[in-house]
C-alpha cells in the first residue's frame, strides 16, 4: 500500500539554526499539507500545497518557514532560524484529489531545538 | 475563530464494551468530517470519513453526522484493549486544510 514517508525520524538541532525536513507524498497526489504538534497540543495546519505553490497558510508559517517541491517526489519544509518553541512533531500529509477529500499522514519528524 | 472540540478524557471503557467519542464544530460551511487515531508518539491514522447527515458503518466503527447540531460522532463496538489511542476529530472545507480537535484519549480495560 502506498505511504508517505518522512525523513529524519527525528533532527536536533540548536537554535539558530536552519532545518530542513524531508517528505515523500504518495507518488500520484497532488495536495500537499504540513502539520505539526507540540507535546501534548492538538495538531495545527502549518501549510498547504498545490501546482507549485502555497495556496493557503497558518499564522504560524511566517517568514521563517518556506515549503518546496524540488523534484516530482519531495516536498521539503524549511525552518531558516530555529527557535526552541518550534520544538515539535511535523507531519506532512497528501491528498489525491480534492474531490477525494482525504489526507494520509507520514510517521513525522521530532524536531528538538536546543 | 473556526473550532472542533472533543472532551479530552480520559474515557475508559471495558473490553467488549461500546466506546462513544463525541466532537462538535463552529464552522457551518464545513464539509467533510474525519475520525483519526493516534497512537502515543505516532502520526494520525485515518479511521472513518463522512460527508452527509446520518450514520456510516466501517466494521465496528460507526461515524454518526449532525450537520443542523454541528456534531460528528464515533462510535467503536466490541471494544479491543488495541483500540486504546487518542482519536481525533477533524473538519474541513473546501480550502482542504484540517482543523483538529485536541482528541479525546481511550483507555480500553481487559
Amino acid at each position: 500500500e502506498p505511504e508517505v514517508t518522512q525523513t529524519p525520524s527525528h533532527q536536533v538541532t540548536q537554535m539558530g539554526q536552519e532545518v530542513i525536513l524531508r517528505c515523500v507524498p504518495i507518488s500520484n497526489h497532488l495536495y500537499f499539507y504540513w502539520y505539526r504538534q507540540i507535546l501534548g497540543q492538538k495538531v495545527e495546519f502549518l501549510v498547504s500545497f498545490y501546482n507549485n505553490e502555497i495556496s493557503e497558510k497558518s499564522e504560524i508559517f511566517d517568514d521563517q518557514f518556506s515549503v518546496e517541491r524540488p523534484d516530482g517526489s519531495n516536498f521539503t519544509l524549511k525552518i531558516r532560524s530555529t527557535k526552541l518553541e518550534d520544538s515539535a512533531m511535523y507531519f506532512c500529509a497528501s491528498m489525491g484529489t480534492r474531490g477525494e477529500n482525504t489526507q494520509y499522514f507520514g510517521p513525522g519528524t521530532r524536531l528538538t531545538v536546543l | 475563530q473556526k473550532e472542533v472540540e472533543q472532551n479530552s478524557g480520559p474515557l475508559s471503557v471495558p473490553e467488549g464494551a461500546i466506546a462513544s467519542l463525541n466532537c462538535t464544530y463552529s464552522d457551518r460551511v464545513s464539509q467533510s468530517f474525519f475520525w483519526y487515531r493516534q497512537y502515543s508518539g505516532k502520526s494520525p491514522e485515518l479511521i472513518m470519513s463522512i460527508y452527509s447527515n446520518g450514520d456510516k458503518e466501517d466494521g465496528r466503527f460507526t461515524a454518526q453526522l449532525n450537520k443542523a447540531s454541528q456534531y460528528v460522532s464515533l462510535l467503536i463496538r466490541d471494544s479491543q484493549p488495541s483500540d486504546s489511542a487518542t482519536y481525533l476529530c477533524a473538519v474541513t472545507n473546501q480550502g482542504g486544510k484540517l482543523i483538529f480537535g485536541q482528541g479525546t484519549e481511550l483507555s480500553v480495560k481487559p
